[in-house]
């Protein structure tokens, strides 16, 4: 069985805070693949980020970036300088094996001014 | 312009009613997806395809059916709707690599309320 888990079901922060979206999976498989999504006020899914299970380096994107561990089966997500426009539902996601796809539940990020 | 279509984007029905939410697909994407989003429960797979004539159970495939005739299309059938599946679901479709897949691609979600 796999499972994603986002333990933080709402963060709220002020503009220009960093905040960390953390991310904790679970899965038999040795590979696999961890993808970050974005869902805005406005509904639609958006691709952030797709991570083999072989490759432990960190990646940095603008204002995002993103920490895997495997030794704690973790893969957070940073926002440094965080901005009004960040405010969205963010989703961690696990693929393994034959394509099966699980989601966390989701952290509702609300980015004040 | 790539994309994925879903229709209806909103729909009422009552219990019992058959209905056919469609997805459509212009990038020639081997796999497609179904998901439903309900508060606290996140995305959960209903069912998937990984090619025409193959389809698999996600984790939520009670009370849907699907198929994959044609590559571009992937409709999600509810036979007998029950108020339990009222949800936003949403199909997605993604390139296969090394039997994975990549970046999914999105439909805009569609809001089904059954009565």
């Amino acid at each position: 069985a796999q499972k994603v888990t986002q333990a933080q079901t709402e963060i709220s922060v002020v503009e220009k805070e960093d905040v960390t979206l953390d991310c904790v999976y679970e899965t038999r498989d040795t590979t696999y693949y961890l993808f970050w999504y974005k869902q805005p006020p406005s509904g639609e899914l958006v691709f952030l980020i797709r991570r083999n299970s072989f490759d432990e380096q960190n990646e940095i994107s603008g204002r995002y970036s993103w920490n895997f561990q495997k030794s704690t089966s973790s893969f957070n997500f940073t926002i440094t300088a965080s901005q009004v426009v960040d405010s969205a539902v963010y989703f961690c996601a696990l693929e393994t094996s034959g394509s099966r796809l699980t989601f966390g539940e989701g952290t509702q990020l609300t980015v004040n001014p | 312009e790539a994309q994925v279509t879903q229709n209806p984007r909103y729909l009422i029905t009552v219990t019992g009613k058959k209905l056919t939410v469609t997805c459509s697909q212009n990038m020639n994407h081997e796999y497609m997806s179904w998901y439903r989003q309900d508060p606290g429960l996140g995305l959960r797979q209903i069912y998937y395809s990984m090619n025409v004539e193959v389809t698999d159970k996600g984790d939520v495939p009670e009370g849907y059916k699907v198929s994959r005739k044609e590559k571009r299309n992937f409709p999600l059938i509810l036979e007998s709707p029950s108020p339990n599946q009222t949800s936003l679901y949403f199909c997605a479709s993604a390139v296969i690599s090394f039997a994975n897949t990549g970046e999914l691609f999105f439909g805009e979600g569609s809001r089904l309320t059954v009565l």
